[in-house]
């Protein structure tokens, strides 16, 4: 069973226009969220997170939001950039127990154009 | 460059072998974090460790393990290997022991084949 669904697998933008990655979850007891980006023949890099105290959380061109009542988030990216273009992965945790597990989406491949 | 370094960054080798996959976290990180990538489950955590002893444990096997030794590197070793084991290993690191998530660097990954 999944617990943190990306239910597109792509997603095409042109630059300078926004890119809306979409995240669900299944589990009540997940308060912070985080997104990461991957890179071809990289690790993921951490890009930015959200607690369940928060709607919204921005960082530059980045913006999280966060609805609890409909279990989703979203991160908006504004205005994208073709150095964007890499994979996206949400993913969520309960930051209240110890010893938690983070838990993936399986990513979003964002494709950046000029 | 994360400063986290992972060591092979290739391994081949068949069905039934063991494999042993070392991860170095950067200068002054006490955690780390293993996780594996697969086409079909995606990226899963597997196991964090902080200072020598296991603090996290995710969808992690039996056949699976993994240690922190006192110079805080870290080994991941995977057992009786199946095909649906090939698979990107990702190590990452951070300063904290709890769940640090959003202050972890991870590393470039060792990618296992399993034939």
């Amino acid at each position: 069973d999944q617990q943190v669904k990306q239910n597109s697998p792509s997603l095409s933008v042109q630059e300078g226009r926004i890119s809306i990655l979409n995240c669900d979850y299944t589990n009540s007891m997940f308060d912070y969220f985080l997104w990461y980006k991957k890179y071809p023949a990289e690790g993921p890099t951490f890009l930015i997170s959200i607690s369940s105290i928060k709607d919204k959380n921005e960082d530059g061109r980045f913006t999280v939001f966060l609805n609890k009542s409909a279990k989703h988030l979203s991160l908006h990216i504004v205005p994208s950039q073709p150095g964007d273009s890499a994979v996206y992965f949400c993913a969520a945790y309960n930051a209240q127990q110890a010893g938690t597990a983070l838990i993936f989406g399986k990513g979003t491949t964002l494709s950046v154009s000029s | 460059d994360s400063g986290v370094t992972q060591t092979p960054k290739h391994l081949i080798t068949a069905t039934g072998q063991r494999v042993t996959l070392r991860c170095s976290p950067r200068s002054g990180d006490l955690s780390v974090y293993w996780y594996q990538q697969s086409l079909d489950q995606g990226l899963q955590f597997l196991i964090q460790y902080y200072n020598g002893e296991e603090r996290a444990k995710g969808n992690i096997l039996e056949r699976f393990s993994a240690q922190q030794f006192p110079d805080l590197h870290s080994e991941l070793n995977l057992s009786s290997l199946e095909l649906g084991d090939s698979a990107l290993y990702f190590c990452a690191s951070s300063v904290g022991g709890g769940s640090s998530y959003n202050e972890q660097f991870f590393g470039p990954g060792t990618r296992l084949t399993v034939l």
